[in-house]
């Protein structure tokens, strides 16, 4: 697959949790976005991260939300956990002619 | 405000028809590439096409290709996904979002197809 993500993550409220996203070789200088799903909802955009770690959130995204990158990974950190946060979170890259998402990480606030 | 409103779901027999719609608003639209996301229930995102700004590009996700036509009219400030020969396991919802990074999503329109 382009996206790998882990399926599951969980953190206690208040603390930081990192999730990651890796892409396989052939598209490891790719940028990819970061969206969220909470429960019954439809997804939202929280952010682009691009290869170089820099990455650009919507005004209305919290400054808990942040975005990093490490060779082939991209990561999601959330600072200072809510309830709130407990969702899905899928990765999405894209290049002329295909979209993909990962599997999608379903984090547990504890 | 950037809104994203579809329509046009609802219950299909298998090898039936659906066209769906997304009105757009709150942004120029004939700017922006457009894609259709979807859904299967319990299941995790699919991309299932894009098509470019002007219409002349069109992409899809290859177990739809074939099957679905992607569409716009750009006067009408609207995105279309004619789905023919429909199967089970296009059962979900759909979601017309802008932008490479679908960085705006509508509310999703429910697919279900069944006999």
């Amino acid at each position: 697959p382009v996206l790998t993500q882990s399926p599951s993550a969980s953190a206690s409220l208040g603390a930081s949790v990192k999730l990651t996203c890796t892409l396989n070789s052939r598209h490891d200088t790719y940028a990819i976005a970061w969206h969220q799903q909470q429960p019954g909802k439809g997804p939202r955009y929280l952010m682009k991260v691009n290869s170089d770690g820099s990455h650009n959130k919507e005004d209305d995204i919290p400054d808990r939300f942040s975005g990093s990158s490490s060779g082939a990974d991209r990561y999601l950190t959330i600072s200072s956990l809510q309830s709130e946060d407990e969702a899905d979170y899928y990765c999405q890259t894209w290049d002329t002619g295909f979209g993909v998402f990962g599997g999608g990480t379903k984090l547990t606030v504890l | 405000e950037v809104q994203l409103v579809e329509s046009g779901g609802g219950l299909v027999q298998p090898g039936g028809s659906l066209r769906l719609s997304c009105a757009a608003s709150g942004f120029t639209f004939s700017d922006y590439w457009m894609n259709w996301v979807r859904q299967a229930p319990g299941k995790g995102l699919e991309w299932v096409a894009n098509i470019k700004r002007d219409g002349s590009e069109k992409n899809y996700v290859d177990s739809v290709r074939g099957r679905f036509t992607i569409s716009r009219d750009n006067a009408k400030n609207s995105l279309y996904l004619q789905m023919n020969s429909l199967r089970v396991e296009d059962t979900g919802v759909y979601y017309c979002a802008t932008t490479n990074q679908l960085d705006y999503w509508g509310q999703g329109t429910l697919v279900t197809v069944s006999s």
